[in-house]
């Protein structure tokens, strides 16, 4: 079992429409959940990070976190072909000392 | 306030050849994580460090791989004897230790011909 799992999409949403990005984790103890956003050829950028049970929300985004299912997500709403990249959910673990990420999400959004 | 700096950022390598990578944390920010990327491929964790010391190196192969980060001067990301599975994306991060995130360098593209 993977120990941040993601669907690799990939994705398509027309332009307007909320994409929903979903991640599973396995590591029962893990405490911090990010949500970075990569463009072809680019590095990894922060979106999000949520570490209660519950939603979070900044601007069009929204994080969810569900500890008891092990299940992060992300939602974006008015989605924009700007928002067109992979989008990759990281956990740190109960050790603390590492942060460990899904394979990613890639996700078009369609003008 | 300059981010996290890679360099370099393309290389290309002959088999057999050492690779060197180099990254320098943002200003303030002591921890230093390496990560691998394949194409079409998420980030493996490589190592984690703080000044002079190595706190975890789970994700480094065994053999032909180290890191260091001094006293003075950058982290160095050093593959000996590379190879051209080793031929990947490589990206430092940084953070000051809190659970705010890391911040990512602009990696390292190595290519091994």
């Amino acid at each position: 079992q993977k120990e941040v799992e993601q669907n690799s999409g990939p994705l398509s949403v027309p332009e307007g429409a909320i994409a929903s990005l979903n991640c599973t984790y396995s590591d029962r103890g893990s405490q911090s959940f990010f949500w970075y956003r990569q463009y072809s050829g680019k590095s990894p950028e922060l979106i999000m990070f949520i570490y209660s049970n519950g939603d979070k929300e900044d601007g069009r985004f929204t994080a969810q976190l569900n500890k008891a299912s092990q299940y992060v997500s992300l939602l974006i709403r008015d989605s924009q072909p700007s928002d067109s990249a992979t989008y990759l959910c990281a956990v740190k673990g109960s050790n603390n000392n590492d942060m460990r990420f899904g394979a990613g999400t890639r996700l078009t959004v369609k003008p | 306030n300059a981010g996290v700096m890679q360099n370099p950022r393309h290389l290309v390598r002959r088999r057999g050849q050492e690779a060197r990578l180099r990254c320098s944390p943002m200003k303030g920010h002591s921890h230093v994580y390496w990560y691998r990327q394949l194409p079409e491929e998420g980030l493996k964790f490589m190592v984690y460090l703080q000044k002079e010391n190595i706190i975890d190196e789970s994700g480094m192969p065994k053999e032909r791989f180290s890191a260091e980060f001094p006293k003075e001067g950058p982290s160095i990301l050093r593959i000996q004897q590379v190879v051209r599975g080793d031929s990947a994306a490589y990206f430092c991060a940084s953070s000051t230790g809190t659970d705010y995130g890391y911040t990512f360098g602009s990696g390292t593209r190595l290519t091994v011909v």
